[in-house]
C-alpha cells in the first residue's frame, strides 16, 4: 500500500515565522504535489514536482516555495507565514503518468497567529 | 487556464441513486478523475475517464463527454457511509498538473 506521510498533523506558528512542511512517500513516485484546502474552495494546487530537483508553480504559489532534493521527499516552505496561510495542507504523490491516481497524506492543519 | 464547476451540495436518501455533475475548462485535456473525502480524512481516488463513455466500478460509475467538457459521478444504492465530499479533477500541462473542483458535499439521509 502506498504511504504518504506528512510530518505534522497540527502546527501552530506565529506571523513572520519560516515554516517547513515535510512530506515523504514510500512508493518511488516521480510526481509530488502540495495543495491547500479551504472550505468552499476545494483543493488548490500550490506547487508540484515531476521529478527530483524539478518544480513547477501551481495556481497559488505566492508566499510559498518548495524543495525536492530526494525523490521520496517534498518540502513546502512558507518564507514568512501570514494569517491568510492558515489552512489544511495536503501532500500527494503518484507515478509519472497522467492516468495514475494521486495518493494523499493525511494533511497538516496549519494555524498562523 | 483551467477551471471546474460542480454543485456545492447534494442530498439523497439511503438506497437511492445520485448524480454529481462536473463541467470543466482546460487547455489540454488528460482525463477526468473523481475523488472522495470523508470529514477529517484524506481524498481517495475513485475513478478516471480518459475517453467518452461510462466506466463502472461497483456501485460507482463515472461518465465523460469530451465534446461537452462534462462528466458525472453516479452513485447507486446509496449508503450512509457515502456521505462525504466528492471532487472532480482534471489533468493539464502535459498531464502533470492536476486541478480540482471545489467539491460536492453529499448528504445521505436514512
Amino acid at each position: 500500500d502506498v504511504k504518504v506521510t506528512q510530518s505534522s498533523r497540527y502546527l501552530v506558528k506565529r506571523t513572520g515565522e519560516k515554516v517547513f512542511l515535510e512530506c515523504v512517500q514510500d512508493m518511488d513516485h516521480e510526481n509530488m504535489f502540495w495543495y491547500r484546502q479551504d472550505p468552499g474552495l476545494g483543493l488548490r494546487l500550490i506547487y508540484f514536482s515531476y521529478d527530483v530537483k524539478m518544480k513547477e508553480k501551481g495556481d497559488i504559489p505566492e508566499g510559498y516555495s518548495v524543495s525536492r532534493e530526494k525523490k521520496e521527499r517534498f518540502s513546502l516552505i512558507l518564507e514568512s507565514a501570514s494569517t491568510n496561510q492558515t489552512s489544511m495542507y495536503l501532500c500527494a504523490s503518484r507515478w509519472s503518468s497522467y492516468n495514475s491516481p494521486l495518493h494523499f497524506g493525511n494533511g497538516t492543519r496549519l494555524t498562523v497567529t | 487556464g483551467q477551471s471546474l464547476e460542480q454543485p456545492s451540495e447534494v442530498t439523497a436518501v439511503e438506497g437511492a441513486i445520485v448524480q454529481i455533475n462536473c463541467t470543466y475548462q482546460t487547455s489540454g485535456f488528460y482525463g477526468l478523475s473523481w475523488y472522495q473525502q470523508h470529514d477529517g480524512g484524506a481524498p481517495t481516488f475513485l475513478s478516471y475517464n480518459a475517453l467518452d463513455g461510462l466506466e463502472e466500478t461497483g456501485r460507482f460509475s463515472s461518465f465523460l463527454s469530451r465534446s461537452d467538457s462534462y462528466g458525472y459521478l453516479l452513485l447507486q444504492e446509496l449508503q450512509m457511509k457515502d456521505s462525504a465530499s466528492y471532487f472532480c479533477a482534471v489533468g493539464g500541462a502535459g498531464g502533470f498538473k492536476t486541478i480540482f473542483g471545489a467539491g460536492t458535499r453529499l448528504f445521505v439521509k436514512a
